[in-house]
């Protein structure tokens, strides 16, 4: 299986501040990977699909990158819906697996 | 609007079956895609357990393939989740979620539904 190491597990930050969550996989994916969110009444939405395409919708403070093992997702400046639990995901291989996640926190 | 819902019982002791069911609106589960189940243990890591085709082939996950069955029912437009022989490890939060192919991802998540394993 492909591991995914997504860090860091949480980030505290405040409104208006750059973030970026990275994302390594243990062999290259390819680009094949995915971005989500997860609210904090447990809602998952995807954001980001195949490295930095955005889902219709999304805001374009999100944004998308990376290469080979090392993927990230950065928003650029946080608004307060963006306070939650972001996952990436890779769809190299099957099994799809998920990083651990991280968890953006109001500072 | 395509939804999912996950059901089934919030409790199951150690060495029983948990069963889970989606139900999908807004969509035909025969239609196309995979439809899969994915879970979210204490301490956030996910896990996707395994999916149901529109044609209703299945892929598992390796790690749960001797304990897993997904199955569908499609005159109620519903898919099924068996795991057997749980253990508190099992203790998650299950989600029902569509597959889409273009592109490969997660398209639609049901909300999830807490499952303790405990005696």
């Amino acid at each position: 299986d492909i591991q995914m190491t997504q860090t860091p597990s949480s980030m505290p930050a405040s409104l208006g501040e750059r973030v970026t969550i990275s994302c390594r996989a243990s062999q290259g994916i390819s680009n094949y990977l995915n971005w989500y969110q997860q609210k904090p009444d447990g809602t998952i939405k995807p954001l980001i699909y195949y490295t930095s395409n955005l889902q219709s919708g999304v805001p374009s403070r999100f944004s998308g990158s990376g290469s080979g093992t090392d993927y990230s997702l950065t928003i650029s400046s946080l608004e307060p819906e963006d306070f939650a639990m972001y996952y990436c995901q890779q769809y190299d291989s099957s099994p799809w697996t998920f990083g651990g996640g991280t968890k953006l926190e109001l500072k | 609007e395509i939804q999912l819902q996950e059901s089934g019982p919030g409790l199951v002791k150690p060495s029983q079956s948990l069963s889970l069911t989606c139900s999908v609106t807004g969509y035909t589960i025969t239609s196309g895609y995979d439809w899969s189940w994915i879970r979210k243990f204490p301490g956030n890591k996910m896990e996707w357990m395994g999916y149901i085709s529109y044609s209703g082939s299945t892929n598992y996950n390796p790690s749960l393939k001797s304990r897993i069955s997904i199955t569908r029912d499609t005159s109620k437009n519903q898919f099924f989740l068996q795991l057997n022989s749980v253990t508190t490890e099992d203790t998650a939060t299950y989600y029902c979620a569509r597959g889409d192919w273009e592109p490969n991802w997660f398209a639609y998540w049901g909300q999830g539904t807490l499952v303790t394993v405990s005696s």
